[in-house]
């Protein structure tokens, strides 16, 4: 089964809207982290935010939130005030127990376009 | 922030020829670095764990005499695809965590082998 998965392969929203990205995870480990990154046509990798297992409250950074939802295993990116430039693709990743930030697993992305 | 360069961005070579690709952490000393793959519109998939001063560990199903990684020093990493296939084009990405943290890694810009 996947670790990570991400149902949308392509979402639209107009500038200036809010957009919700999914994500749900599948770990039977107690502490885990989640990360959301950004990855433009250019192919950088560039990270957004993260949430950790045993985090009570939603990670916010700047228009970022995360909307963490543990009983559910979900873990949806919420982008507000979209703008041109969030247009890229987006990947959902766990790294599972407390090792290294480096040894995630990723979901297969999802591509965002921003409408203006 | 800290940053992570590779190089090189770019390498189209012959079928059979081995290249070497470079990571670096610029500004801060990583123990560890990750190798990932990622073919177009698609996932990163973790290949190998290097470990300055000792040896890789690599992911299931990647070939150890393919794909050599030395991590020479505590700023750099090297990924070597010998006798490299057409099937061998692909993005490669290195990461490289601070030292000790959970959630925090930075991201090579990536290097995209095209091989003829």
């Amino acid at each position: 089964a996947q670790k990570i998965t991400q149902t949308q392969p392509g979402m639209f929203v107009q500038e200036k809207e809010a957009v919700t990205l999914d994500c749900t995870y599948d770990t039977s480990d107690q502490s885990y982290g989640l990360f959301w990154y950004k990855q433009p046509s250019s192919g950088e990798m560039i990270f957004l935010i993260y949430q950790g297992s045993y985090d009570e409250q939603n990670a916010t950074e700047g228009r970022y939130s995360l909307n963490f939802q543990k009983a559910r295993k979900s873990a949806n990116l919420v982008i507000s005030a979209s703008q041109l430039g969030d247009s890229a693709m987006y990947f959902c990743a766990m790294r599972e127990g407390r090792g290294n930030a480096g040894k995630s697993t990723f979901g297969d992305g999802t591509t965002l376009t921003v409408k203006p | 922030g800290a940053v992570v360069s590779q190089h090189p961005s770019r390498v189209i070579c012959k079928s059979g020829t081995s290249v070497k690709i470079e990571c670096r952490s610029l500004d801060f000393q990583a123990t560890t670095m990750f190798w990932y793959r990622q073919f177009p519109k698609q996932s990163l998939m973790l290949m190998a764990t290097s470990n300055e001063g000792s040896k890789a560990t690599y992911e299931q199903g990647v070939e150890k005499d393919k794909f050599l990684i030395n991590h020479a020093s505590l700023t750099l990493s090297t990924l070597t695809v010998t006798s490299a296939h057409p099937e061998d084009s692909s993005f490669y990405i290195c990461s490289a965590p601070l030292a000790g943290s959970y959630n925090e890694q930075f991201f090579g810009p990536g290097t995209r082998l095209t091989v003829l």
